[in-house]
């Protein structure tokens, strides 16, 4: 069985960029979440998905957004990138309240 | 609400040595509980899972934990550390029972085992 996959694994900007990040979730798996984590930081929560719709947000700015797709891939958007968005983003997904979530490696991104 | 807590940033332990790793959660009703792993530059790993049952439960790796109901604990161990554990732990907690409970994770605890 094929784990949680994002791409890209690297990625360098500049302030006031955008940026896409992508996620595929194990098959048979119809929620994703997004994390930010900082310098190995603790884990912040970004974003939940669940069967195509929005189902909780955290405390992140609206330039932070997000979409999961009919086949339940996502995607996770950053507008006007600063210099504090650098950090490691991961993704995951689950297919029941009771079971784990499984992380993909997550995308390093680097502001300069 | 539910909150998480690592009270320790970072755990030294001698290899060999058995290790512990705190973790204590509030939530209303009963929880759903989680350990995590996570190498340098890699995702979190699985490690084992609390849902109901036995408090004792055991998961990968040789790690297990214990479900304490009145001290709203979970704390991690292992009989005999290995150089190889060292990594960042999380714990994480949801509500059980409810599939629109969001997950919530500690702060993580930086375990480093000492030849």
């Amino acid at each position: 069985e094929a784990g949680v996959t994002q791409s890209p694994t690297h990625l360098i900007k500049t302030r006031g960029q955008q940026v896409t990040l992508r996620c595929s979730p194990i098959s048979g798996h119809t929620s994703v979440y997004w994390y930010q984590q900082a310098l190995g930081l603790g884990l912040q929560f970004l974003l939940w998905y669940d069967e195509g719709e929005e189902r909780n947000r955290g405390n992140f700015p609206p330039r932070f957004s997000g979409r999961q797709f009919p086949n339940y891939s996502s995607e996770l958007n950053v507008n006007a990138l600063e210099l504090e968005d650098s950090a490691l983003y991961l993704c995951a997904s689950r297919d029941r309240a009771n079971q784990p979530q499984h992380f993909g490696d997550g995308t390093r991104l680097s502001i300069l | 609400a539910q909150s998480v807590a690592q009270p320790e940033d970072q755990v030294n332990v001698a290899e060999g040595n058995p290790l512990t790793v705190k973790c204590t959660y509030s939530v209303s009703g009963n929880p759903y509980l989680f350990w995590y792993v996570q190498y340098p530059n890699r995702g979190l790993q699985f490690l084992l899972k609390y849902i109901t049952g036995d408090n004792l439960v055991k998961g990968s790796y040789g790690f297990e934990a214990e479900f304490n109901k009145s001290q709203t604990s979970f704390h991690l161990k292992k009989p005999s550390a290995l150089v190889s554990d060292s990594a960042l732990y999380f714990c994480a907690v949801s509500r059980a029972y409810s599939s629109a409970s969001k997950i919530i994770f500690g702060s993580g605890t930086r375990l480093s085992i000492r030849p």
